[in-house]
């Protein structure tokens, strides 16, 4: 039984596409983390959600719009796909800041 | 930035020998963690430190912590091939609500 599932697990989509990755977690953690992790294995936090509730959004284009429907759920939403979206996105999951449960990522290509 | 730095970058060693990882950051934490990423996999948390600690075992971990030097160390010993892997150390800021994550430290056990 995954702790943290995200689908799809890859996803290759053209240009100005919108597109979607799902993220749920089974742990009853209370708060859902996206991350991006670029060419270069660098992770930054995107946004992150405490009981349904935005606590952080790190700048992230508004191309990019997460949804909680309730705090098992954090979907992301990104609009107008650019080229520079390559990467692969973590959903994570955690109790407070202490130990993070990661799904296993979404390959995001876009051509 | 308040992005941990990790050192080395990559580290390549015979199966058996024991493997350090450094990790250094800026500012004060309440605690440090330490993850693994297996190739095409999400993150796994390994350990966590707290800032009023020095040092912590798991199995075949051992992780210091100093806090005046605001750097911490990861060694594996008696490594083994499966534990090829990036390894990242991440760290919860002082009132930040998140992990920062540093670039990772790529380690290879060679048979």
């Amino acid at each position: 039984d995954t702790a943290v599932s995200q689908t799809p697990k890859y996803l290759v989509t053209q240009m100005g596409n919108d597109k979607s990755i799902k993220c749920e977690q089974n742990l009853g953690h209370d708060t859902m983390y996206w991350y991006k992790q670029d060419s270069k294995k660098f992770l930054k936090i995107m946004f992150s959600y405490n009981n349904k509730e935005l606590i952080i959004n790190e700048t992230v284009p508004n191309r990019f719009s997460p949804k909680s429907p309730d705090k098992a759920h954090l979907n992301l939403h990104i609009n107008s796909l650019e080229l520079g979206d390559s990467a692969v996105y973590f959903c994570a999951s955690s109790q407070g800041t202490v130990g993070y449960t990661f799904g296993s990522g979404t390959r995001l290509t876009v051509v | 930035s308040q992005q941990g730095e990790e050192d080395p970058q990559a580290l390549s060693i015979q199966e058996g020998e024991n493997a350090t990882m450094n990790c250094s950051y800026k500012t004060s934490i309440n605690n440090l963690q330490w993850y693994r990423q297996n190739s095409g996999r999400g993150l796994v948390h390994l350990i966590l430190i707290r800032s009023n600690e020095r040092e912590k075992h798991s199995g075949r971990l051992r992780v210091t912590l100093d806090t005046s030097k605001k750097s911490s160390s990861l060694l594996i010993t008696a490594s083994r091939a499966a534990d090829t892997a990036s390894y990242f150390c991440a760290t919860d800021f002082q009132g930040a609500q998140k992990l920062v994550f540093g670039q990772g430290t790529r380690l290879t056990i060679n048979p």
